[in-house]
């Protein structure tokens, strides 16, 4: 069965950065792609780009340029999300989601998401 | 800036039929903005629900249907079960960006 299992909780203090991994499994990692979603407390989904686990290709969302890169290890079948110079209010819950079909539009299975929380 | 935009909140009857709508700022939704929706309930990751517009997943209950309407993207829920209120979310696609709506909190009474 498909699951994707993301790394655990993280506190980092502004200005850090942090790296999110989203280990997949069931199905073969380089016919999909990975998305990254995050969620604010009490707030609603925001898409922070994607990669393309067959080429590496990626597309970021542009309030994230910059900032945020997006890897896959095609060993491990694994996907990382990095976010530097963290501020507060990229506190959230971070999500990866496997992507598939025409320009990686049908999302299917989700992580189980992870908690950042950026505070001094 | 793009904005989508769907209800902040519905309220239905039990076995009753709803639908939640999903429009953009640029204009009229259609089937090239490939649609999705989403189901989320408190404190779980979003489900996944319905892909390009209409498409279901194997795991999507029947009573949930996706279309175009008026303009906009759909999402249909016949027979509504308690186990339906939720959060919904839709995503539309702009050439590359992907841009999800504030979503609709729907409640069963």
């Amino acid at each position: 069965q498909v699951q994707l299992v993301q790394s655990g909780a993280e506190v980092k203090k502004p200005g850090a950065s942090v790296k999110v991994s989203c280990k997949a499994s069931g199905y073969t990692f380089t016919s999909y792609g990975i998305s990254w979603v995050r969620q604010a407390p009490g707030q609603g989904l925001e898409w922070m780009g994607w990669i393309s686990a067959y080429n590496g290709n990626t597309n970021y969302a542009q309030k994230l340029q910059g900032r945020v890169t997006m890897t896959t290890d095609t060993s491990t079948s694994t996907a990382y999300m990095e976010l530097r110079s963290l501020r507060s209010d990229d506190t959230a819950v971070y999500y990866c989601a496997r992507v598939g079909g025409y320009q990686l539009l049908r999302f299917d299975y989700w992580g189980q998401g992870t908690l950042v929380t950026v505070s001094s | 800036q793009t904005v989508v935009t769907q209800e902040p909140s519905l309220t239905v009857s039990p076995g009753g039929t709803v639908t939640l709508t999903c429009a953009s700022s640029t204009g009229a939704v259609t089937s090239g903005y490939y649609p999705n929706w989403f189901q989320q309930k408190p404190g779980q990751a979003p489900r996944a629900l319905i892909y390009s517009t209409s498409n279901k997943h194997s795991w999507t209950p029947a009573r949930f249907s996706g279309s175009l309407l008026g303009g906009k993207a759909a999402l249909t829920l016949s027979g509504v079960q308690p186990e339906d209120e939720a959060e919904y979310y839709c995503l539309l696609y702009y050439g590359g960006a992907r841009v999800f709506g504030g979503g609709t909190k729907l409640t069963v009474l």
